[in-house]
């Protein structure tokens, strides 16, 4: 059981340069969400797709595109990368049954924008 | 002032000890509540939703006040495998997740 796969895990960008980073989960889940996360600022969301053909923008979206491709994928794509964007780039995606809910998390990219 | 705070940390205590984090949130409206751990340099997964009666799990125990806004996560007998960052985690609207930006904690052999 795979659970929530991003890809890549490591990525070193020039300034300007693009890149996308891709996310699937195999759990059937309808919400699907892009965190970045930096020192003493804990998570912060960037975008988020509650279901295949919607995303909305969170807190910290600009310089950020998103598209959800199916109901599995949902891609972040940086058009001119900055050192700004240097972070840890989390993908996950929600559960809901009832009242149980529980977010599932990818394993990380770290990007570094020089 | 932040969505949802918490105790800035770190916290370093012996094995043994009891440890507690609080935590507190800004929107009234909110949900649902969880604790999630982070080991250094892993995504973080889910320890333990926070329901309003309290809730046991082991060792762990959680409190949710929602009249004050405060959630409180109580670890006890500390293991060194405890040593993580503790995330409080807040469900809004039944669509996004807000994280804390986390309490490290450190326990010492």
């Amino acid at each position: 059981n795979a659970g929530v796969t991003q890809t890549p895990k490591f990525q070193v960008l020039k300034t300007g340069q693009s890149m996308t980073l891709q996310c699937a989960q195999d759990m059937n889940h309808n919400s699907m969400y892009w965190y970045r996360q930096d020192p003493g600022m804990g998570l912060r969301l960037i975008y988020y797709s509650a279901s295949e053909g919607t995303t909305d923008k969170g807190e910290v979206p600009n310089g950020y595109n998103v598209s959800r491709l199916n109901k599995r994928e949902f891609s972040l794509r940086l058009e001119s990368a900055a050192p700004s964007q240097t972070s840890v780039y989390f993908c996950a995606s929600k559960s809901r049954q009832g009242d149980l809910t529980e977010a599932f998390f990818g394993q990380g990219t770290r990007l570094t924008v020089v | 002032r932040k969505e949802v705070e918490q105790d800035p940390g770190p916290f370093n205590v012996p094995e043994g000890a009891t440890v507690a984090f609080n935590c507190t949130y800004s929107n009234s409206a909110s949900q649902s509540f969880f604790w999630y751990r982070q080991d250094c340099r892993k995504e973080p997964k889910l320890l333990m939703s926070v329901y309003s009666s309290g809730n046991e799990d082991g060792r762990f125990t959680a409190q949710l006040n929602r009249a004050s806004q405060y959630i409180s996560l109580l670890i006890r007998d500390s293991k060194l495998s405890d040593s993580a960052t503790y995330l409080c985690v807040v469900d809004n609207y039944g669509q996004n997740f807000v994280f804390g930006p986390g309490t490290r904690l450190s326990v010492l052999p």
